[in-house]
């Protein structure tokens, strides 16, 4: 079955714009998840939603944040952009009660210029 | 709060030698335990989970990882190293929920002929 796909794979932004970032779960998955990843601060927990509904959220600024739609699919959106919101996003996926297995995707690149 | 550290942010071994990744964790609760292994430019696999059950877990591509309590440890091991397994580690416990996850700093694992 297909896994988790994360578009765009790369991005490039000015500072002060925004973006948004969509992720599709693994068929069936119903929790997903975001992280950033920098060379700095290593994988950091953004947030995650489970059936439309945010149930964790990590320590960032409110210009981050997420939603989740009916079929699962996800957005992420980064407001105001800052050269430190430069960082691999990835998103994962797992069924979301009682399997905490997340399978993850091949993330995507975001370069703040 | 639960979090993981991982000794050794380079490890170096030989083709055919064993393959030792260290992680230590922290928990208040009977944490979940994972190992995830990314490759260049792509996003997470994961190796393995501890969620309870068994102590010595068995995963992907020969590696395995034991549990215990006594030692709040969860190294990785592969008995013979391969080229292919050159790639960054993470380890990551999350909570009981499950709702998220505290990545490791990560440990590049540099398999040589």
């Amino acid at each position: 079955k297909a896994g988790v796909t994360q578009t765009p794979r790369y991005l490039i932004k000015t500072r002060g714009q925004q973006v948004t970032l969509s992720c599709s779960p693994i068929s069936g998955h119903r929790s997903v998840s975001w992280y950033q990843q920098t060379p700095g601060q290593g994988l950091q927990f953004l947030f995650e939603y489970f059936s439309e509904t945010q149930r964790n959220k990590g320590n960032f600024p409110g210009r981050f944040s997420g939603r989740q739609f009916s079929n699962s699919r996800s957005e992420m959106n980064v407001s105001t952009l800052e050269l430190g919101d430069s960082a691999l996003y990835l998103c994962a996926s797992s069924p979301g009660q009682g399997d905490y297995g997340y399978t993850f995707g091949s993330g995507t690149r975001l370069t703040v210029v | 709060a639960q979090s993981v550290t991982q000794l050794g942010s380079h490890v170096s071994v030989s083709e055919g030698a064993l393959v030792l990744l260290r992680c230590n964790y922290s928990s208040s609760v009977p944490p979940y335990l994972f190992w995830y292994v990314q490759y260049p430019n792509q996003g997470l696999q994961l190796l393995l989970k501890y969620t309870s059950a068994a102590t010595l877990v068995k995963g992907i591509n020969g590696f395995e990882a034991e549990f215990k309590k006594s030692e709040t440890s969860f190294h990785l091991t592969k008995p013979s190293a391969h080229m292919s397994d050159a790639a960054e580690y993470f380890c990551a416990v999350s909570s009981f929920s499950g709702y998220a996850l505290n990545f490791g700093k990560g440990t590049s694992l540099l398999v040589t002929p």
